[in-house]
């Protein structure tokens, strides 16, 4: 079976560094995706991660350890617009289909 | 500008009705997903399918739930009789490359209350 953990909630302060992690546990393992969900609305596409190591876009980066299950996802210079739901998932190998993590809200206070 | 399109955005309806959600996949995508996403679940898988081939359905009650492509521009998710546990968002998705990409479209999402 899939397992996605990731923790249900962070805070953190404008300006500031933020880190949300990611374990999975999946029969087979393609890649590891991230997604933002505000309130509200549709998630949208933020990172994937096939090969381990550091992937930066801008002001978000991803890390992916295949060997360990685990990922993170990592905000820098939080913005109140980054307030929002942070979705792990794993694309599990051979069914290629994407398993959800239950998000994390992340709340960015002034 | 490609998106995926579901309709209705928003449903209330009384336990019992049917209720038929539909998505029109971003064309040229072939792998559209349906989602349901509540609070205590997060996003749950209902259906998959692939080139209009149905692929994974397991997520999905059986008794109750249906899913088709009729089509490549047209995926519908039936709920026949609706219940009130079935109130949540449902989503639909579509890729291509999936596995390359990793980046699935959702569509807005069709919100469903069942009184």
């Amino acid at each position: 079976g899939q397992n996605i953990d990731q923790p249900t909630e962070m805070t953190a302060t404008e300006g500031a560094i933020v880190q949300i992690n990611c374990t999975y546990q999946t029969s087979g393992f393609n890649g590891l995706f991230w997604y933002q969900q505000h309130a509200g609305e549709a998630p949208t596409f933020l990172s994937y991660n096939v090969l381990d190591g550091l992937e930066e876009k801008g002001r978000f980066s991803s890390f992916l350890s295949r060997s360990k299950g685990y990922s993170y996802l990592l905000l820098k210079e939080l913005q109140m617009k980054d307030s929002a739901s942070y979705l792990c998932a794993a694309l599990a190998g051979g069914s290629y289909i994407p398993t959800f993590g239950r998000g994390t809200s992340l709340i960015v206070h002034p | 500008d490609a998106r995926v399109t579901q309709t209705p955005r928003h449903k209330v309806t009384e336990m019992g009705q049917e209720v038929t959600m539909r998505c029109q996949p971003i064309l040229g995508h072939n792998t559209v997903f349906w989602y349901r996403q509540t609070m205590m679940q997060g996003l749950e898988l209902l259906a998959y399918f692939r080139n209009r081939a149905p692929l994974d359905d397991s997520g999905m009650p059986k008794d109750r739930f249906s899913a088709e492509m009729p089509d490549a521009t047209l995926a519908t998710l039936k709920i026949q009789p609706s219940e009130p546990r079935d109130s949540a968002v449902y989503f639909c998705a579509s890729a291509t490359g999936l596995a390359q990409t990793g980046e699935l479209f959702f569509g807005e999402g069709s919100r469903l209350t069942v009184l």
